[in-house]
């Protein structure tokens, strides 16, 4: 298997909702990655986990809370966002430095 | 930190012809650069990769060259089709024991038939 899925693929919520993203791959990567994409820019390192504990937190907002269960799964719990939240959310694993890094199809969520 | 800079932002070609894209990154740690291929609507994929201890790679009809002293690298398209139209991102990385990708801004390829 040489994919990364994500679900759900599109998202609405209000601002005061609770939601969560998921990520999953088989492919024995020990690196997986959260970025956000907003239209026509480059995606966005928000978080990276490596051996399934938290190596990099870029300055994300505490309403965005990411969650590794296991070393092929990755989860993005979300709460209290605001409307500039809204993006293409990207999940992506690779094996390391130096080795190539593949991503999910996304989720696209919108935030009322 | 790292920062890599794209050119052109937006690259519009007749079908057949070449199309060039070119990125300068800043760190001379980075080691690794990769480019990706994102359609409308899609995922980001893997197009072409090349590391520092090799100054050319190609793939059919895709190149990449790395110059390490100048700090820059290049996207070669030969042969475009139309649907190669897309927007491309380069990035670069470097041995941390974890990959962090730093994202060029893109460029928007347009191959008309």
């Amino acid at each position: 298997d040489t994919e990364v899925t994500q679900t759900p693929k599109h998202l609405v919520m209000g601002m005061t909702n609770k939601k969560s993203l998921k990520c999953e791959q088989h492919m024995g990567h020990r690196a997986m990655y959260w970025y956000k994409q907003k239209a026509k820019k480059p995606p966005e390192l928000m978080f990276v986990y490596s051996y399934e504990k938290l190596s990099i937190n870029e300055s994300v907002p505490s309403r965005f809370s990411p969650e590794c269960p296991n070393s092929s799964l990755l989860n993005l719990h979300l709460h209290a966002l605001q409307p500039e939240d809204s993006a293409l959310y990207l999940c992506a694993s690779g094996s390391g430095a130096g080795e190539t890094q593949y991503f999910g199809p996304g989720t696209r969520l919108l935030v009322l | 930190g790292e920062n890599v800079e794209q050119h052109p932002s937006t690259l519009s070609v007749q079908e057949g012809d070449s199309a060039v894209i070119k990125c300068t990154y800043s760190d001379s740690a980075s080691n690794y650069f990769p480019w990706y291929k994102q359609e409308l609507g899609k995922r980001p994929q893997l197009i072409i990769d090349i590391r520092s201890n090799v100054g050319e790679k190609k793939d059919q009809r895709i190149a990449v060259t790395l110059n390490k002293t100048a700090k820059h690298f290049s996207l070669h398209i030969t042969e475009t089709q139309p649907e190669d139209s897309a927007v491309y991102f380069c990035a670069a990385s470097w041995d941390t024991g974890f990959q962090k990708l730093v994202f060029g801004t893109g460029t928007r390829l347009l191959v008309s038939p």
